[in-house]
């Protein structure tokens, strides 16, 4: 398997323009999460999914961030409009309960720098 | 809600030698996950190991091995026989054990520098 995809891998954009951000979990996998990281918090849930379907956006921090998930093959994350403190590097992981297996499997990051 | 803290932020270490790395978290649950995520410079997150909280028995994977003290909830990294490619950030991560998948919530990492 090819793992998780993230598209693109580094992205540079100017305060107020949408960013959007995608992903592709492992074939199978029936839950998808978008983590970030940054050097003052660390790495944080954003939102994640169960079967297309969000189950906790708590971490979402505003309006601004929102994320779909239109089929079990893809998701994406935007940012509308970015501003400088979005930039971080952005995971998206993907996994599939069932019996012992739950681990979360990472994406190479999107790492992206708002100016 | 859980909080995990990796109260070591870097670390050194001679090649061939051994080193752990602390991790302690907080939590109510009784069920739940733990797991050690290395990070080398390329950024990807790579899961080292991990462990059930409800079996007593550490868990190892060739030079990783954690010691896992459900009762004081500490959980440390034992890396044997380190190796230059050991060099990396090191991140405890905690997960409840539901009926469904649940987030990671991860320490603040500690950087490990395995020097020759």
């Amino acid at each position: 398997d090819a793992g998780v995809i993230q598209s693109p891998r580094h992205e540079v954009t100017e305060m107020g323009q949408e960013v959007t951000l995608r992903c592709k979990p492992i074939s199978g996998h029936n839950s998808l999460f978008w983590y970030r990281q940054t050097m003052m918090r660390g790495l944080e849930l954003l939102i994640y999914f169960n079967n297309n379907v969000p189950i906790d956006d708590s971490g979402m921090p505003e309006d601004r961030f929102s994320a779909k998930m239109p089929n079990a093959s893809f998701s994406t994350l935007k940012i509308q409009p970015s501003e400088p403190r979005d930039s971080a590097v952005y995971f998206c992981a993907s996994s599939f309960l069932a019996g012992s297996s739950y681990e979360q499997y990472f994406g190479p990051g999107t790492r992206l720098t708002v100016t | 809600a859980q909080t995990v803290t990796q109260s070591q932020p870097e670390m050194s270490v001679q090649e061939a030698e051994t080193v752990t790395l602390s991790c302690t978290y907080d939590t109510s649950e009784n069920n739940y996950y733990l797991f050690w995520y290395k990070q080398p410079p390329s950024r990807q997150m790579i899961l080292v190991i991990r462990q059930e909280a409800y079996k007593q028995q550490n868990a190892t994977e060739n030079r990783f091995s954690v010691n896992f003290q459900k009762a004081a909830k500490s959980f440390s990294l034992k890396i044997s026989d380190s190796q230059l490619g050991d060099t990396a950030m090191y991140f405890c991560a905690f997960m409840k054990q539901r009926g469904g998948s649940e987030k990671l919530v991860f320490g603040k990492g500690t950087k490990l520098t395995v020097n020759p």
